[in-house]
């Protein structure tokens, strides 16, 4: 069985670009979650899906972030236009219905602005 | 809301010899505690748990207990080897309030030298 898999690993874009970070979450899993690190820090919650819905978005930081899961499937995280201090590395966590206490991690997306 | 301090942020031990990361959290709501190891290039991946019913649970050179009177929980592995140097995230999560967002401390980078 396929993990949580994201892409890209890696992005490097410039201050003002756009980027999209898409996350597989494994098949069957309602539950998808969006996760940051920046800089070294404590990895953050950013938002949380049941299915197509967002259940929980109280971590996005501004609205320069925009998360979608169109059909429930795979999601995507849109930031425009990127800031400096939106570098981090991004993760998605998929589990399979809420109360479900484990939660599995993709490899997640570096992203570096400049 | 949760907060989760984990300390120290980073450990270097003898291989052979025993380590120890402890975490300390702000909401006695709280009643799941993962631990999670992060590999270089990999995401977080789940290693133990424990629910605030237990006090201490082991799976083989890895242990976690919970004192959830003092609100804090610690990972212990013993006989370290090199492979299990790696960054290390402690969360807590309440298990059955909406949402089951993980908090996460800010991990913990220890290194295994042999």
């Amino acid at each position: 069985e396929a993990g949580v898999t994201q892409f890209p690993s890696h992005s490097v874009i410039e201050k003002g670009q756009t980027v999209t970070l898409r996350c597989d979450p494994i098949s069957g899993h309602d539950n998808l979650y969006w996760y940051r690190r920046v800089m070294g820090k404590e990895i953050k919650f950013l938002l949380h899906f049941v299915k197509e819905s967002k259940q929980d978005e109280s971590g996005m930081p501004n609205n320069r972030f925009l998360a979608e899961r169109t059909g429930g499937t795979y999601s995507t995280l849109k930031v425009q236009p990127a800031e400096l201090e939106d570098s981090g590395v991004y993760f998605c966590a998929s589990s399979p219905r809420v109360g479900f206490a484990e939660a599995f991690f993709g490899q997640g997306t570096r992203l570096t602005v400049v | 809301g949760e907060n989760v301090e984990q300390h120290p942020s980073t450990l270097s031990v003898q291989e052979g010899d025993s380590a120890v990361i402890k975490c300390t959290y702000s909401d006695s709501a709280s009643n799941y505690f993962p631990w999670y190891k992060q590999e270089l290039g990999k995401g977080p991946q789940l290693i133990i748990d424990i629910r605030s019913n237990v006090g201490e649970k082991k799976d083989q050179r890895i242990a976690v207990t919970l004192n959830k009177t003092a609100k804090h929980f610690s990972l212990h592995i013993t006989e370290t080897q090199p492979e299990d140097s790696a960054v290390y995230f402690c969360a807590a999560r309440p298990l059955l309030r909406s949402g089951n967002k993980l908090v996460f401390g800010a991990g913990t980078i220890l290194r295994v030298k042999s």
